[in-house]
């Protein structure tokens, strides 16, 4: 299994706080994504990174940000969850961008919930 | 957008049978499409990967075919057994779009 650690695997917090979500991979890949995963929808990108520092939007980005200051750790940070924003969180590596992609590696999730 | 479809969401199958699971797309301006199997709780793991010049992928019991010009691609499963009961997700690569375009998945059950 590819390297990937998601942390925490499941929060329950309250509308208004901040919430971060991190993942850890030991693969050196350079390509990190995170997705959201909702009944109904498929998995749908948030961000994702393309270097330490190299960050772009993707289809669902409003209210959240992320940051990757070494190539093994990219954090999404929810600056005040709402309730829209409970979901299953999934981080993803590749060793290619997206149109290029050999294979795409997915962590184990993270299941978040907003009262 | 790319628009991706997988029809029906759940199907159950008894042991041993061969099976079929669809996805369709929009847009055939494709780089690639991905089968990807998906276990509850967990994450996804990658099955098969076609390119958009490519016609089919195997690999073990599982073969993907691909269909550009009419907008599909299958999963043939053979002989399926219990613990190929999962839920059964495509994606598609598309120009111009840094992302994978994602379908909702077909829940699979195979019944001892």
């Amino acid at each position: 299994d590819a390297g990937i650690t998601q942390s925490p695997r499941h929060k329950v917090t309250e509308t208004g706080t901040p919430v971060t979500l991190r993942c850890h991979q030991t693969e050196n890949h350079r390509y990190m994504y995170w997705y959201r995963q909702d009944p109904g929808h498929g998995l749908r990108l948030i961000h994702y990174s393309y270097g330490v520092k190299d960050t772009d939007k993707g289809e669902v980005s409003d209210g959240y940000s992320v940051s990757r200051s070494k190539t093994e750790d990219f954090l999404l940070t929810l600056e005040s969850a709402t309730s829209s924003q409970t979901s299953v969180y999934f981080c993803a590596i590749s060793d290619r961008g997206l149109a290029g992609v050999r294979e795409l590696f997915f962590g184990e999730g993270s299941r978040l919930t907003v009262l | 957008k790319q628009e991706v479809t997988q029809i029906p969401a759940a199907l159950s199958v008894p042991e041993g049978e061969n099976l079929v699971l669809n996805c369709s797309f929009t847009d055939s301006a494709i780089y690639n499409l991905q089968w990807f199997r998906q276990d509850p709780g967990k994450g996804l793991t990658s099955l098969l990967l076609i390119q958009s010049s490519q016609r089919e992928q195997t690999s073990g019991r599982l073969n993907a075919s691909l269909d550009k010009s009419s907008g599909r691609s299958t999963l043939y499963i053979a002989a399926s057994q219990p613990g190929d009961s999962a839920t059964y997700l495509c994606a598609v690569g598309s120009p111009g779009a840094n992302n994978l375009f994602f379908g909702t998945g077909t829940r699979l059950t195979v019944i001892p």
